[in-house]
């Protein structure tokens, strides 16, 4: 059965911090990894990874993707309140089908 | 360009009734994907619809059950609700089964069942 595990579950840092969150999956077929950011309701798209060792940035966010340890981090520089939100991590095999984590819930404290 | 949307934003139900829930896609998007979020958990994959044709099932009963339409708008229904269906229903659209595509959500539709 597919299986994603996301770390810290919850995480609160100060403002100005960098935060790493974790991600680990097993999926059959294994063709991308997402993460998507929850703060009220809707997922809002952050990154789609195919490719090891290939950075994604946008802004302050970046992430990578280690195909042959089948991890993903997702890292935030300089961090403001505005990014408190729950961070899903999702994979995805041949199908549309997204397997997702529990998420991290990220707290930044003014 | 309007983004997915589902319908009805809010929903309470007694036990034992059915429930409909809508979701228009993306424009051009013809992959429509229902997930259910329970408080506290990631989203679980419920049905993914590509063509009017179901492409995917998740773990769910047949009390769940959904469809897709000519314009690519989906609906999701949930007969003899439980109290255990209460969740935050999720509809994803994304371009179609070709490449690598990321899929984008609706705001939800967040069922309480009493």
């Amino acid at each position: 059965e597919d299986k994603v595990v996301q770390s810290p579950l919850s995480l609160v840092v100060h403002e100005g911090d960098t935060v790493t969150l974790n991600c680990s999956y097993e999926v059959t077929n294994f063709r991308s990894l997402l993460w998507y950011k929850q703060e009220k309701k809707a997922p809002t798209f952050l990154f789609m990874l195919t490719s090891s060792g290939i950075e994604k940035k946008s802004g302050r966010l970046s992430s990578i993707l280690d195909k042959k340890e089948l991890f993903s981090i997702l890292n935030i520089t300089a961090t403001q309140t505005g990014d408190s939100a729950v961070y899903l991590c999702a994979a995805q095999g041949l199908t549309e089908k997204l397997t997702f984590g529990t998420g991290t819930r990220l707290t930044i404290i003014p | 360009d309007a983004g997915v949307t589902q319908s009805p934003t809010h929903l309470i139900k007694t036990r034992g009734q059915q429930v409909t829930l809508r979701c228009s896609p993306i424009s051009g998007h013809k992959s429509v994907s229902w997930y259910q979020q329970v408080l506290g958990q990631g989203p679980q994959f419920i049905f993914q619809y590509y063509e009017k044709e179901e492409r995917g099932r998740g773990n769910f009963p047949d009390r769940f059950s959904a469809r897709q339409f000519p314009n690519y708008s989906s609906e999701l229904n949930v007969n003899a609700l439980l109290l255990g269906d209460s969740a935050l229903y999720l509809c994803a659209s994304s371009p179609g089964l070709q490449g690598y595509t990321e899929a984008f959500f609706g705001q939800g539709t967040r069922l309480t069942v009493v």
